[in-house]
């Protein structure tokens, strides 16, 4: 099936700077990414749907200037939390969308852990 | 717009025993119906799905799960329990062609020896 790697798996970093997580698509070219938040014991929260080669899409009270999202080749979509607060901290997921084939679901990837101190 | 409603947060059983976790949908499209498992810090793994045909689906490890549209639900099944079953599971809908699922709030199955 289709493999989705996030990377890095868990990453801590200071308040006030800026973290970047990778979501890379293995074996196929995922025109479409998207990205969740997961708070503890809470359910995902999709934050913005990532197209190859445009801007990308927001839901409603995400802020776009704080999780920068690039989708700039077919295999990689990158979100960076910028200026990060401990409040940032959370579980990041991502989600690809393989275009060929009957497939009917995204598939995830294994996730990153954000602590922000 | 679709929701779904997964009853109860904690699911406990006795190694062994019958697993039932319940999910309940509301769509105004035919929907595919998904569940996942999540291992702490970990992302989702697709347990099943539905999409269309027989309405008694099989998945991995021995869950299946039955789409009964009369009662617009989706309950996950596993006749015996195992101690690496112990996760959080998600009950997940999406429109036909839609490759964002709507989840629900997840229920934590705990397993006891």
């Amino acid at each position: 099936g289709a493999v989705v790697s996030q990377h890095p798996s868990w990453v801590i970093c200071k308040s006030g700077t800026s973290v970047k997580i990778e979501c890379r698509s293995l074996d196929f070219q995922a025109t479409t990414m998207f990205w969740y938040r997961q708070f503890p014991k809470q359910s995902l929260m999709l934050m913005a749907t990532s197209n190859e080669g445009s801007k990308a899409t927001y839901e409603q009270g995400v802020e776009k200037d704080k999780f920068l999202i690039n989708h700039a080749s077919l295999t990689l979509s990158t979100l960076t939390v910028t200026s990060a607060h401990p409040e940032d901290s959370s579980f990041y997921i991502c989600s690809a969308r393989d275009p060929t084939g009957p497939n009917t679901e995204a598939f995830f990837g294994q996730g990153t852990r954000l602590t922000v101190v | 717009a679709q929701s779904v409603t997964q009853l109860g947060s904690h699911v406990s059983v006795s190694e062994g025993a019958l697993v039932l976790l319940r999910c309940n949908y509301s769509s105004s499209v035919p929907p595919y119906l998904f569940w996942y498992v999540q291992y702490p810090n970990q992302g989702l793994q697709l347990l099943l799905k539905y999409t269309t045909g027989a309405t008694l689906v099989k998945g991995i490890n021995g869950f299946e799960a039955e789409f009964k549209k009369s009662e617009t639900s989706f309950h996950l099944t596993k006749p015996s329990a195992h101690m690496s079953d112990a996760a959080e599971y998600f009950c997940a809908v999406s429109e036909r062609g839609s490759y964002i699922p709507t989840f629900g709030r997840g229920t934590s199955l705990i397993v006891h020896p």
